[in-house]
């Protein structure tokens, strides 16, 4: 299976910054089928990239992925409020599908 | 709009059995594979099990195979789970998930499964 890990666990960034997001995979994701997805508690996920790079309906254009391969990233390029939760990526690509473990963007 | 409308949950002793269900609407049910993932208190997602559209073909995580049973009525539009065996690390928020191999935008709300004595 593979295995993906999100760096940096916590990433802590004032309104307006911008946020750089990792995902690294332990073997090549096919056909870069790779997921974002927002998570606020006591919610279930929000998709915001599949494809790596395909923005899911009513993400808006600040959120933004790319990498290929095994390196993944999520960006968003001016951080809104209600932007801070949980990210996590997902692959898949290959079965079983699989998450990476989150990373947690915190109001600096 | 899709609907996924899990229910179920519930607290059960460690050995003990429980049975989720997942009430979808809105979409061609039957032409869907479906997924269970589940999220344990305070921890990250982990995918459980899929189910293509037919029922003809499932798939479990190997930290659930031969406890749990994935399985789906299509004419009454409802995915299933049912746990035994349980254990204290299956203490989670179970959500279905509306696709199989794939990136899921239609999530139910989740029903919590809690097992402690």
């Amino acid at each position: 299976e593979i295995v993906l890990t999100q760096s940096p666990g916590t990433l802590s960034l004032s309104p307006g910054a911008r946020a750089t997001l990792s995902c690294r995979a332990s073997q090549s994701v096919t056909n870069d089928y790779l997921a974002w997805y927002q998570q606020k508690p006591g919610q279930a996920p929000r998709l915001l990239i599949y494809g790596t790079s395909s923005r899911a309906t009513g993400i808006p254009d600040s959120f933004s992925g790319s990498g290929s391969g095994t390196d993944f990233t999520l960006t968003i390029s001016r951080l809104e409020p209600e932007d801070f939760a949980v990210y996590y990526c997902q692959q898949y690509g290959s079965s079983p599908i699989t998450f990476g473990q989150g990373t947690r963007l915190e109001i600096k | 709009e899709v609907q996924l409308l899990e229910s179920g949950g519930g607290l059960v002793q460690p050995g003990g059995s429980l049975r989720l269900s997942c009430a979808a609407s809105a979409f061609t049910f039957n032409t869907y594979a479906m997924t269970w993932v589940r999220q344990a208190p305070g921890k990250g997602l982990e995918w459980v099990s899929v189910i293509s559209g037919d029922g003809g073909s499932t798939s479990y995580a190997d930290s659930v195979k031969g406890r749990f049973t994935i399985s789906r009525d299509n004419p009454k539009n409802t995915l299933y789970l049912q746990m035994n065996s349980l254990r204290a690390e299956d203490t989670a928020v179970y959500y279905c998930a509306k696709g199989g191999l794939a990136s899921f935008v239609d999530w139910g709300r989740g029903t919590l499964v809690t097992v402690s004595s």
